[in-house]
C-alpha cells in the first residue's frame, strides 16, 4: 500500500522560499505512469494545483506561480520536492503531496493516492 | 486555463436522498473528469476517474457521467458517511484545475 508524508517547516517569513518534501513508502517512486503533485488549499477554499514531476525529472507547474515553484526528485530516498521561493501571506495553505496515476494505457489520469497534507503559514 | 464550475455550491440533503453535483467546464475535456470527496482536515480521496470510471473500493451509489463539457457526479442514495465536500477536476489540459467544491450537509 503506497502512502505518502509531507514534511517541512510550519511556518516561514515573508520572502522566504518554502521547502517541503514527500517521501513515498510501500513502493518506488521509479515507476512509469506516475507523476508526483504537488496541491494546495488556502484556508476555507479549494484545490489549486501547483505542478508535477515524473521519475525522470520532468516537470510541469501552474503558470498562476510565476515562476515561483521548483519541484525536484530523489529516486535514492524515494520523495520528492517543493521550493517556493519569494512566499507571501497569500502561500498561507495547506500543502499536500498526491500521487498522479495514468490509468493503463486509457491516457487517463487522476491524483488516486494523498499525503495527509502539511500546514505552511507565511508569517514573520 | 479550464475553469471548472460546480453547481450548486452547497446543498442539505437526507440520508437516503439522491444527490446530484454539476461540473462544466470552460472548453471541452472529452471525459478527462474527475471527482473527489474531501472530509474536514483530511485529504481529499478519489472516488470516480475518466468521468465515469469508480475506482475500485469506492461504493457503488456513487456514479459519475457526462462527456464534453458538462458532467455530473449522482450519489443514488446519500449515507452518513456521504456528508462532505466533492470536487471535480480536469486532467485534459495542464495546469490542471479543480471545481470550487460542493458542500452536501444534512438536512
Amino acid at each position: 500500500q503506497v502512502q505518502l508524508q509531507e514534511s517541512g517547516p510550519g511556518l516561514v517569513k515573508p520572502s522566504q522560499t518554502l521547502s517541503l518534501t514527500c517521501t513515498v513508502s510501500g513502493g518506488t517512486i521509479r515507476t512509469d505512469g506516475y507523476y508526483w503533485s504537488w496541491i494546495r488549499q488556502h484556508p476555507g477554499k479549494g484545490l489549486e494545483w501547483i505542478g508535477f514531476i515524473s521519475h525522470r525529472g520532468s516537470t510541469y507547474y501552474n503558470p498562476s506561480l510565476q515562476g515561483r515553484a521548483t519541484i525536484s526528485v530523489d529516486t535514492s530516498e524515494n520523495r520528492f520536492s517543493l521550493n517556493l521561493n519569494s512566499v507571501t501571506a497569500a502561500d498561507t495553505a495547506v500543502y499536500y503531496c498526491a500521487r498522479d496515476h495514468y490509468f493503463d494505457n486509457t491516457g487517463y489520469d487522476a491524483f488516486d493516492i494523498w499525503g495527509q497534507g502539511t500546514t505552511v503559514t507565511v508569517s514573520s | 486555463d479550464t475553469q471548472m464550475t460546480q453547481s450548486p455550491s452547497s446543498l442539505s440533503a437526507s440520508v437516503g436522498d439522491r444527490v446530484t453535483i454539476s461540473c462544466r467546464a470552460s472548453q471541452t475535456v472529452n471525459a478527462y473528469v474527475n471527482w473527489y470527496q474531501q472530509k474536514p482536515g483530511k485529504a481529499p480521496k478519489l472516488l470516480i476517474y475518466a468521468a465515469t470510471s469508480l475506482l475500485s473500493g469506492v461504493p457503488s451509489r456513487f456514479s459519475g457521467s457526462g462527456s464534453g463539457t458538462d458532467f455530473t457526479l449522482t450519489i443514488s442514495s446519500l449515507q452518513p458517511e456521504d456528508f462532505a465536500t466533492y470536487y471535480c477536476q480536469q486532467s485534459f489540459s495542464s495546469p490542471r484545475t479543480f471545481g470550487q467544491g460542493t458542500k452536501v450537509e444534512i438536512k
